[in-house]
């Protein structure tokens, strides 16, 4: 079965970049979709199709794609990014959506 | 106000059955493919079933397949997923999601907030 990889976390200072990488075979034939989730609540899109992004989410979120990994960059974080980030493809090889492990953003 | 509603969730005892609901409002939810996905307390998210807006197509993910069955009643805009011979594993909030795009590109723009259910003995 299809498998995307991601760490699972990711601290950074305020003000600075955070980035959260999605690796996985061939990833660059799928699209990937972001999501965040904080606690207790139900995950948030953030990012599809690679590097869209949904009407009400800050232009500091960003998406890209290179070779075997998808990357969510977060720019200027602040201390309400905190949460877990998921990718997400959808295997065509299975007819399953996929997600990674998830990775926790700490903003210190 | 574009919105899913999760319900049904609750206690149930291994080898045991449970029917999720999901109700959509703000939307004609036979519009959309509706899909379901779970997370077990500490984890991340798993994708359980999906179906299609008419309810043609149906997936399964290999841990439920045979166990779950996803339905869907249009005129009720309405989505479930029966849950049978439930394990101890299947504990966890489970969300259902609106699949948004076209066929084969879609992606999950809206989310309830999830019901939570415990198998336990």
């Amino acid at each position: 079965s299809y498998v995307l990889t991601q760490p699972p976390s990711v601290s950074v200072a305020p003000g600075k970049t955070a980035k959260i990488t999605c690796g996985g075979d061939n990833i660059g034939s799928n699209n990937v979709h972001w999501y965040l989730q904080k606690p207790g609540q139900a995950p948030v899109l953030v990012i599809y199709y690679d590097s869209d992004r949904p009407l009400g989410i800050p232009d500091r979120f960003s998406g890209s794609k290179s070779g075997n990994t998808a990357t969510l960059t977060i720019s200027r974080v602040e201390a309400g990014d905190e949460a877990d980030y998921y990718c997400q493809v959808w295997d065509s090889n299975s007819d399953h959506w996929v997600f990674g492990g998830g990775t926790k953003l700490t903003v210190l | 106000q574009v919105q899913l509603v999760e319900s049904g969730g609750g206690l149930v005892k291994p080898g045991g059955s449970l029917r999720l609901s999901c109700a959509a409002s703000g939307f004609t939810s036979s519009d959309y493919y509706m899909s379901w996905i779970r997370q077990a307390p500490g984890k991340g998210l798993e994708w359980v079933s999906y179906i299609s807006d008419i309810g043609n197509t149906i997936y399964y993910a290999d841990s439920v397949k045979g166990r779950f069955t996803i339905s869907r009643d249009n005129a009720k805009n309405s989505v479930y997923l029966q849950m049978n011979s439930l394990r101890v594993v299947d504990t966890a909030v489970y969300y259902c999601a609106r699949e948004y795009g076209p066929r084969n590109y879609h992606y999950m723009d809206v989310w309830g907030k999830g019901t939570t259910v415990t198998v336990a003995s």
